[in-house]
């Protein structure tokens, strides 16, 4: 089974803070994904990764940066939290076109709060 | 701008009925339409997906309707049971884009003993 795991389940930082999310996928997958999740917004990708050192702009991507180092992982990184940042965060992965069926494979989501 | 449409944004119906979701989406090139379900404390995960070659797809309780003319798609849930209370979310991509899915808002469906 692919597993993806998120280094925090819940976070509490203050505001000017830097925040780091760490994000690992055990299935050698090639694309990764960050998003957040907030109610009646569904889920909005903020970066994705198609490839070590490889990173696009997702939605909403201000006030966020990622870096992917190694193809199991992939951090984003708040440079300066601020409130309208506390957000439910959602890493996924998916593998490059297999079947075409596009499926991604996401973590359980860190809970960040911004006070 | 959002892409993908979804509603009701909320849903509570009682143990047996059928509660149905609906997206709809305005770019005719997407050519993947998947449903994911997310439990509280659970990341998404993919529950059923077409292609718009077909108008119907069954997995066991779950079927979803398309429309390619109308571009819209529809998440029917037969016998519906308590452990199907989630947040349900209708998505669309294009193989140019294989790896890019777009999200709809999600719904969360309550059902009721």
């Amino acid at each position: 089974d692919v597993k993806v795991t998120q280094s925090s389940r819940y976070l509490v930082k203050r505001t000017g803070e830097k925040v780091f999310l760490e994000c690992v996928q055990d299935m050698d997958h090639e694309n990764m994904f960050w998003y957040r999740q907030d109610p009646g917004l569904g889920l909005r990708l903020i970066y994705f990764s198609y490839d070590v050192k490889m990173k696009e702009k997702g939605d909403i991507p201000e006030g966020y940066s990622v870096s992917r180092e190694k193809k199991e992982r992939f951090s984003l990184i708040l440079e300066s939290a601020s409130t309208n940042q506390t957000s439910m965060y959602l890493c996924a992965s998916s593998s490059d076109g297999q079947g075409l069926s596009y499926e991604q494979y996401f973590g359980p989501g860190t809970r960040l709060t911004v006070t | 701008q959002q892409q993908v449409k979804q509603s009701p944004q909320s849903l509570i119906v009682q143990k047996g009925g059928i509660p149905i979701i609906n997206c709809a989406y305005e770019n005719t090139a997407f050519d993947y339409f998947p449903w994911y379900q997310q439990f509280p404390g659970k990341g998404p995960a993919l529950l059923i997906a077409i292609r718009p070659d077909v108008s119907e797809k069954k997995e066991g309780r779950f079927t979803i309707s398309f429309n390619k003319s109308a571009k819209q798609f529809s998440l029917h849930i037969m016998d519906s049971q308590p452990g199907d209370s989630a947040t349900y979310f209708c998505a669309a991509s294009t193989y140019s884009s294989a790896s890019k899915i777009i999200f709809g808002s999600g719904t969360r469906l309550s059902i009721r003993p």
